[in-house]
């Protein structure tokens, strides 16, 4: 089984509507993240939280939320969401540790906003 | 903000060794690493260097670090079909806040 699990894989919806994006993790990791991906852009980090209690801003949250509800969960939401907020959404964990913090990602989510 | 940038594409025959070039702007980065994204997949850590190291060789894959430049590379030596992705490279700071660049599409071609 993944140990870093996305639903839904692929979503279309429309203009305004609300969705959630989930992610789930068995790896027992105390952080996790959320990226979307662009063509040219690379990962763009959306938000992060570094336990159950700490989330954070990334450098473009703007028009997403998220809730961490468990050390294992971390969902990502769009509250109304708009055409350029069409992308490939990423979740990934990890561990600090004393030395390089390796990012576990999971497969990806299709997002189309039309 | 800091940035990381690579080249968007690079295509190589089989056989032949592959270089992917990254260039960071971050002069308090202690780590770098080089991510691999196959097709309908996640990144996936192919390697990484400590900023205090100007080379790390694993198998196939050679990093060489010139951290008075700020440039990282990946070598791929005998590249093979099965490589062809798109690499990611990455650097982070004590802080942890991971950046990446906007990944290079490597096509191998027979």
């Amino acid at each position: 089984d993944a140990d870093v699990t996305q639903t839904p894989r692929n979503r279309i919806t429309k203009t305004g509507k609300r969705i959630m994006l989930e992610c789930s993790q068995t790896k027992g990791h105390d952080r996790m993240y959320w990226y979307r991906q662009d063509p040219g852009l690379g990962l763009r980090l959306i938000y992060y939280s570094f336990d159950v209690k700490d989330i954070n801003k990334g450098e473009i949250s703007d028009g997403y939320s998220v809730s961490r509800q468990a050390q294992a969960k971390f969902s990502l939401s769009l509250e109304s969401a708009i055409p350029n907020q069409t992308a490939l959404y990423f979740c990934a964990t990890s561990q600090p540790g004393l030395g390089m913090d390796e990012q576990f990602f999971g497969p990806g989510t299709r997002l189309t906003v039309l | 903000g800091e940035d990381v940038e690579q080249s968007l594409f690079l295509s190589v025959r089989e056989g032949d060794s592959s270089v992917i070039n990254c260039t960071y702007t971050d002069s308090s980065s202690t780590y770098l690493y080089w991510y691999k994204q196959e097709p309908g997949a996640g990144l996936q850590l192919l390697t990484y260097i400590f900023s205090n190291m100007d080379m790390k060789q694993d198998q196939r894959l050679t990093v060489l670090l010139n951290k008075k430049d700020k440039h990282l590379s990946l070598r791929i030596a005998d590249t093979q079909t099965g490589d062809s992705a798109i690499y990611f490279c990455a650097e982070s700071s004590n802080n942890n806040d991971m950046r990446f660049g906007a990944g290079t599409r490597l096509t191998v071609k027979p």
